[in-house]
C-alpha cells in the first residue's frame, strides 16, 4: 500500500489562487486516477474533481486538478477564492488491489 | 438527482453488533459499485469497504476485516453494513457512497461505541 500526503493546512485571501498538493509515497501517481473531495464544516464530503482533472456538473471552473509525474503528486487548484471555499479538502486514489486510499486532508482557510 | 439515505446508527456497547442501511434513489443502483467510508470525530476520511455492482466481489479495509460485512439488495436499492465485535475506535460517522467516476455521498449516520 502507498500513502497520500497533504499539507495540514493552507490559507489565502479572497480572490487569490491556492494550490493543495497530494504526494504519493510509492508507485506512480499516474497509475490510478486521483479524486478530490470538499467537506464544509458539519457537512458530508462532495466531489470537486474526479479522474485527475474532471469536474462534476455544478462544480465551478475555478476548481481544477492536475497530476505531476516529476513530483509524483496531484494538485487541486482553486482560483478566485471565495469565503465559501473554506473547507477541508481530501485527495483519494486506488491501489492495485482495488483498495481506496485517502490523503489526510487539508484545511483551507480563506481570510 | 442521486440520493443516498443512511440509517441504523446509534449508541452501542463494545463487543456488540449494529447494522447500517442505505437506501439509494435517482440512479440505477444495480449498475454501480458502492462503498462505505467513515470519519471518526475530528479526524479524516477512512475507507471501510466496497461491493461490486452485482455483489460478486467485496473488499475490506484491514481495520474491519473479519468484523464487518458489506452486502446489497439490488431489488430494493439498498446497501448494508453489518458490524460486529464493535470497538471504541469504530466510533464515527459512516457514509454510504456511490462509486464509479465522480463519487456521490450520503449525509452519514453516527455510530458511537461506548460503555
Amino acid at each position: 500500500n502507498f500513502m497520500l500526503t497533504q499539507p495540514h493546512s493552507v490559507s489565502e485571501s479572497p480572490g487569490k489562487t491556492v494550490t493543495i498538493s497530494c504526494t504519493r509515497s510509492s508507485g506512480s501517481i499516474a497509475s490510478n486516477y486521483v479524486q478530490w473531495y470538499q467537506q464544509r464544516p458539519g457537512s458530508a464530503p462532495t466531489t470537486v474533481i474526479y479522474d485527475d482533472n474532471r469536474r462534476p456538473s455544478g462544480v465551478p471552473d475555478r476548481f481544477s486538478g492536475s497530476i505531476d509525474s516529476s513530483s509524483n503528486s496531484a494538485s487541486l487548484t482553486i482560483s478566485g477564492l471565495k469565503t465559501e471555499d473554506e473547507a477541508d479538502y481530501y485527495c483519494q486514489s486506488y491501489d492495485s488491489i482495488n483498495l481506496v486510499v485517502f490523503g489526510g486532508g487539508t484545511k483551507l482557510t480563506v481570510l | 438527482q442521486v440520493q443516498l439515505v443512511e440509517s441504523g446508527g446509534g449508541v452501542v456497547q463494545p463487543g456488540r453488533s449494529l447494522r447500517l442501511s442505505c437506501v439509494a434513489s435517482g440512479f440505477t443502483f444495480s449498475r454501480y459499485v458502492m462503498h462505505w467510508v467513515r470519519q471518526a470525530p475530528g479526524k479524516g476520511l477512512e475507507w471501510v469497504a466496497v461491493i461490486w455492482n452485482d455483489g460478486s466481489n467485496k473488499v475490506y479495509a484491514e481495520s474491519v476485516k473479519g468484523r464487518f460485512t458489506i452486502s446489497r439488495d439490488n431489488s430494493k436499492n439498498t446497501l448494508s453494513l453489518q458490524m460486529s465485535s464493535l470497538r471504541v475506535d469504530d466510533t464515527a460517522v459512516y457514509y454510504c457512497v456511490r462509486g464509479g467516476s465522480g463519487w456521490s455521498w450520503g449525509q452519514g449516520t453516527l455510530v458511537t461505541v461506548s460503555s
